[in-house]
């Protein structure tokens, strides 16, 4: 499978304290992005990240890009209660294919 | 709210039965997917469409399964003769491909429990 697998499953952090995900892949890809999903609801795009770039800022986001080690990291910095939720990478090769990972389930207690 | 609409937002059907859903896309995407969702998991591909055009399909669409978009605007998934392993979330997202960047945009999806 070309799916993106992110770990930890499960993370459970204090409001202020920063939240790191990881996402790892098999094959080569075009791009890789982050998404949020609130329970039971649809998919945010977050941050799309290019197989040529190695880091990205978006506000209280941070992502990282290794294609040596097919691994992406999604640091957010001074989390908030607001920040709970589920958390996909998806991977994008052979274009227009995307494969998402099962997911990092993010709680933040206030 | 994304601006991609999926109707209905929940659908409660017996087994056997047929069950149609449709997706509005955000007006000038060119591309729609539609993927499943089942608890605790990531989305999985089931197909896309380039306008009107039906690209591809995962092997996770049976025959049971028919997408269509028709004029290349909204698209309908429609599956046949449920059964209760059909049973998911089931997401629509758009997309407008540009310089090789592709941001999909989500519907909050159609969840469907087949009895």
């Amino acid at each position: 499978s070309q799916q993106g697998e992110e770990d930890p499953q499960a993370l459970s952090i204090q409001e202020g304290e920063n939240a790191t995900m990881n996402c790892s892949y098999k094959t080569s890809i075009n791009n890789l992005q982050w998404y949020r999903q609130n329970s039971g609801r649809g998919l945010v795009h977050l941050i799309l990240i290019r197989s040529n770039e190695r880091e990205k800022h978006s506000g209280r986001l941070r992502v990282t890009l290794d294609t040596s080690k097919k691994s992406s990291s999604l640091l957010i910095t001074a989390s908030r209660a607001a920040d709970t939720a589920s958390y996909f990478c998806a991977t994008e090769y052979n274009f227009n294919k995307f494969y998402f990972g099962s997911g990092t389930k993010l709680n933040v207690k206030p | 709210d994304t601006g991609v609409s999926q109707n209905p937002r929940h659908k409660i059907t017996k087994r056997g039965q047929n069950v149609t859903f449709r997706c509005d896309p955000i007006s000038e995407h060119n591309r729609l997917y539609w993927y499943r969702q089942t608890l605790g998991q990531g989305p999985e591909f089931l197909t896309y469409f380039q306008n009107e055009a039906q690209l591809e399909k995962s092997r996770l669409l049976s025959d049971r399964f028919s997408a269509e978009r028709p004029k290349g605007s909204f698209s309908t998934l429609e599956i046949q003769r449920t059964e209760q392993g059909d049973s998911a979330m089931y997401l629509c997202a758009s997309s407008l491909s540009y310089r090789g960047k592709e941001t999909q945009y989500f519907g909050p999806g159609t969840r469907l429990l087949v009895l």
